[in-house]
């Protein structure tokens, strides 16, 4: 079946501008998370979803970043006025219904780079 | 102190040879241990949960030592296809976010 899905896979913009990143997770999964990852180090979480509600998003880093999921599956997650610290993957991940031991399930990223 | 560290690397190892990573983690409450591989340019997946009691899944045996707060990987007769980055993540609080080390890179050569 289809695995996490993301778009753009790269994203080149410049300081101070406005991006959009989309996350399809599997069908069926309730959960839904973005990570960041800079380079050479592991992703970062960011947010977390279950359902259309943002049931923690204690890793953003401040309010330039937004995450919404408005139907319970595809999630954007919004960067304003970006900075040149914002350059990484993006990663999103989806698990069926957030437990534990579930298994998250990563799309391929966007790599973002803002001159 | 990061939450979770790992030697970097890269092990630069023959094929066929075993290998080993370890992993540190500083919160002693964490219940969930796993080992992710990573390839260049693409996403973590799953290699392996670790269980307390250890596990094994074909040349893959990981470990966790509670005490001293590590897990292992120890991987045997390595091949071309394990080059990549083995990321250990731990579950700090048996809720849905996982916790990343930096990874460390191996490289299998012929």
């Amino acid at each position: 079946g289809a695995g996490v899905s993301q778009t753009p896979s790269n994203k080149v913009t410049e300081k101070g501008k406005y991006v959009e990143l989309r996350c399809d997770p599997i069908s069926g999964h309730t959960a839904l998370y973005w990570y960041r990852q800079s380079l050479g180090q592991g992703p970062e979480f960011l947010i977390y979803f279950q359902g259309t509600g943002a049931a923690d998003d204690s890793g953003l880093p401040n309010d330039r970043f937004f995450a919404v999921r408005p139907e319970g599956s595809v999630s954007t997650l919004k960067i304003q006025r970006t900075e040149r610290g914002d350059s990484a993957v993006y990663l999103c991940a989806s698990s069926l219904t957030g437990q534990v031991e579930e298994t998250q399930y990563f799309g391929p990223g966007t790599r973002l780079l803002v001159l | 102190r990061k939450e979770v560290e790992q030697d970097p690397g890269p092990f630069n190892v023959p094929e066929g040879a075993t290998v080993a990573f370890n992993c540190t983690y500083s919160n002693s409450a964490s219940q969930s241990f796993f080992w992710y591989r990573q390839d260049c340019r693409k996403e973590p997946k799953l290699l392996m949960s670790v269980y307390s009691s250890g596990n094994e899944d074909g040349r893959f045996t990981a470990q966790l030592n509670r005490a001293s707060q590590y897990i292992s990987l120890l991987i045997r007769d390595s091949k071309l296809s394990d080059s990549a980055t083995y990321l250990c993540v731990v579950n700090p609080d048996s809720s849905y976010k996982l916790i990343f080390g930096s990874g460390t890179r191996l490289l299998v050569r012929p």
